[in-house]
């Protein structure tokens, strides 16, 4: 069972729409959790992280974790074309000799249609 | 400012060559990483620096060999590379490594490698 599961998409969506995407993971050590947006060709970008239960708020972009259900999700409201990219959740190992390394999740790629 | 810039942005070298590639960042951060990252995959860590000094290295083939010059910079070099080894080659910095939320990754544009 891989530690970190993310449904690669494709994800079409219109502009304008609310976007949900969504990792779920094993150990319930994990601590720290973030999301990354990469355009093609270019390096991830940091969105959001969060370490507790709950929601947190950036702009458009709604980061939510529920640790009791091991489940993380990236909310994104009014979804422009400029969206469309691969996001990728990532959390932090806590423990053992691979403390502080991501985990990634295998990334969704989006596509917001104008 | 939570930039890292990495230099060249692309890359291409045969099986023979030796080159190098580049990364800074002036975040003040302690923990460097590079990555290595195919097409339509995750990024996958390669090595960890952390306060200058190399503590984790992912069984990383030995023509890859990394160096830290100082707190700021992440060297990579490459020697005897294989077609295989083609992908785009990442760098990042946090703050820390393994101290909590100071573990936020900072990523670089990325170098773009082929190996004809």
């Amino acid at each position: 069972q891989k530690e970190v599961e993310q449904d690669p998409g494709p994800l079409s969506v219109p502009e304008g729409a609310i976007v949900s995407l969504n990792c779920t993971y094993s150990n319930s050590a994990f601590q720290y959790f973030m999301w990354y947006r990469q355009y093609s060709r270019k390096g991830p970008e940091l969105l959001m992280y969060t370490y507790s239960s709950g929601n947190k708020e950036d702009g458009r972009f709604t980061a939510q974790v529920d640790k009791s259900s091991k489940y993380i999700s990236l909310f994104i409201r009014d979804s422009q074309p400029s969206d469309s990219a691969t996001y990728l959740c990532a959390i932090t190992e806590n423990y053992g000799g691979s403390q502080g390394n991501l985990i990634f999740g295998k990334g969704t790629k989006l596509s917001v249609k104008p | 400012d939570t930039e890292v810039t990495q230099t060249p942005k692309h890359l291409v070298m045969g099986m023979t060559n030796k080159k190098s590639l580049k990364c800074e960042q002036h975040m003040g951060h302690r923990a460097m990483y590079w990555y290595k990252q195919k097409a339509k995959k995750p990024p996958e860590l390669m090595f960890v620096y952390s306060y200058e000094k190399l503590s984790i290295n992912e069984s990383v083939p030995s023509r890859f060999s990394p160096e830290c010059p100082n707190s700021s910079l992440l060297n990579l070099h490459l020697h005897a590379l294989q077609p295989e080894d083609s992908a785009l080659y990442l760098c990042a910095s946090s703050q820390d490594h393994w101290r909590g939320e100071g573990d936020t990754q900072y990523f670089g544009p990325g170098t773009r490698l082929t190996v004809l």
